[in-house]
């Protein structure tokens, strides 16, 4: 299986700063590279896919970068909104992995 | 719009079966993929495994011969079952379209896994 490491585990951030979140895979995985973010009592949400392809429905100040191994996700001028739990997950091969989460909050 | 919503048992003793249903609203499930993904205590994710248009399905390997998804397409709906549970199979159970990548999310169920 491919592992997915994703770091950092915790960040705590200000709104209006930028923040980075980065997941590298056990062995290339092309582009095919997702991230979801998770709040309580919300359903999950597809922000990002094949690497930098955004979701609909997304803002802009969401990017996705990498390719091969290594991955980041960057939120710029952070909205309260974007405090939660971000997952990376590759979809390249199966079984499809995930990242063991970065928890984003609020400084 | 594409809404999906888990249920079932919250609480499962060790050694018995684990049956979830997930409806499906909005989109038929005689088109794309249709998986299950769990989150255990701790944060970790797992895709256990999909059901296609087809009906066909694909596992997660670690999960071996205890898992199997069916479906009602009569009823848009699709079922886990997982077998032999231990407390190790506590989490949350989440259903999903899978797209590769899972585009829409059922709120989630807890299930507990406990004598």
């Amino acid at each position: 299986d491919v592992q997915m490491t994703q770091s950092p585990s915790n960040l705590a951030a200000s709104p209006g700063e930028s923040v980075s979140i980065n997941c590298k895979a056990s062995k290339s995985i092309s582009k095919y590279l997702a991230w979801y973010q998770q709040k309580p009592g919300k359903a999950n949400k597809l922000l990002i896919y094949s690497g930098s392809t955004l979701q609909s429905g997304t803002p802009s100040r969401f990017s996705g970068s990498g390719s091969g191994t290594d991955f980041t996700l960057t939120i710029r001028n952070l909205e309260p909104e974007d405090f939660g739990l971000y997952y990376c997950q590759q979809h390249n091969e199966y079984p499809y992995t995930f990242g063991a989460g970065t928890k984003l909050e609020l400084k | 719009e594409v809404q999906l919503q888990e249920s079932g048992p919250g609480l499962v003793k060790p050694s018995q079966s684990l049956s979830l249903t997930c409806s499906v609203t909005g989109y038929s499930i005689t088109s794309n993929y249709w998986g299950w993904i769990r989150k255990f205590p701790g944060n970790k994710m797992e895709w256990m495994g999909y059901i296609s248009y087809s009906g066909s399905t694909s596992y997660n390997p670690s999960l071996k011969s205890r898992i199997s998804i069916t479906r009602d397409t009569s009823k848009n709906q699709f079922f886990l079952q997982l077998n032999s549970v231990t407390t190790e199979d506590t989490a949350t159970y989440y259903c999903a379209r899978d797209n590769h990548y899972f585009d829409y999310w059922g709120q989630g169920v807890m299930v507990t896994v406990s004598s």
